[in-house]
């Protein structure tokens, strides 16, 4: 079964703690971004990543860090964790063109 | 990158045809146009997508009249389960390299 699938889907934490949101794809799409998404502000772009080693910022980069080592996976990375990075976030992938893109489960992060 | 503009809410009754217009006044000619769905708490789901006259498939058409400039989604006789989130995209197509930027979206109500 095609699928994004992202680790954990729930997570609570205290401000600078390092932590890592994990984002897998089966579809061997060489597209991946990551997506936060808050009450009234709709979904907004963090980093995304058009193939293996290549990543490029989104529209709200700051405080997030971003790795493509392999071809399915794309780590979220937030090094020192802060209060206003509590939000949901949406891992998606995609082939190379605008086609169809699949969004995985989300993950609610809270930090206190 | 075009910029969208979307109806904040909308209201219908089921069974009832539901259209929902977007304007792209800045699309270029290598965007194309695709529509989403978000229930609350979940990643977006791809709808349709197309670049120009009229797109069906089994669940809405698109209809984009021959400037681009706006496009509308339509929705044969909704129900209850087609109350979500309708967001409207443009993207290149030419080379991928713009990943999918998401606006406010268009909240919609079904109501009995």
């Amino acid at each position: 079964e095609a699928q994004v699938t992202q680790n954990p889907r729930y997570l609570i934490t205290v401000t600078g703690k390092k932590l890592t949101v994990t984002c897998s794809q089966n579809m061997n799409h060489e597209y991946m971004s990551w997506y936060r998404q808050d009450p009234g502000l709709g979904l907004r772009q963090i980093y995304y990543s058009m193939n293996v080693e290549v990543t490029d910022k989104g529209d709200v980069p700051e405080g997030y860090k971003v790795s493509r080592k392999e071809k399915r996976n794309f780590p979220l990375i937030l090094e020192s964790p802060s209060p206003n990075q509590t939000s949901l976030y949406f891992c998606a992938s995609r082939p190379q063109a605008p086609t169809e893109a699949f969004f995985g489960q989300g993950t609610r992060l809270t930090v206190v | 990158l075009a910029k969208t503009t979307q109806p904040i809410s909308m209201d219908s009754y089921e069974g009832q045809e539901v259209n929902i217009t977007c304007s792209h006044n800045n699309i270029a000619t290598n965007d194309y146009i695709t529509w989403y769905q978000q229930f609350p708490s979940q990643g977006p789901r791809f709808i349709i997508q197309g670049y120009k006259t009229k797109v069906t498939n089994e669940v809405a058409s698109l209809f984009i009249p021959a400037d681009r400039k706006s496009s509308t989604l339509s929705l044969p006789r909704v129900s209850l389960s087609d109350t979500a989130v309708y967001y409207c995209l443009v993207g290149d197509i030419a080379t991928g390299r713009r990943a999918l930027t998401f606006g406010s979206g268009t909240r919609l109500q079904v109501q009995p």
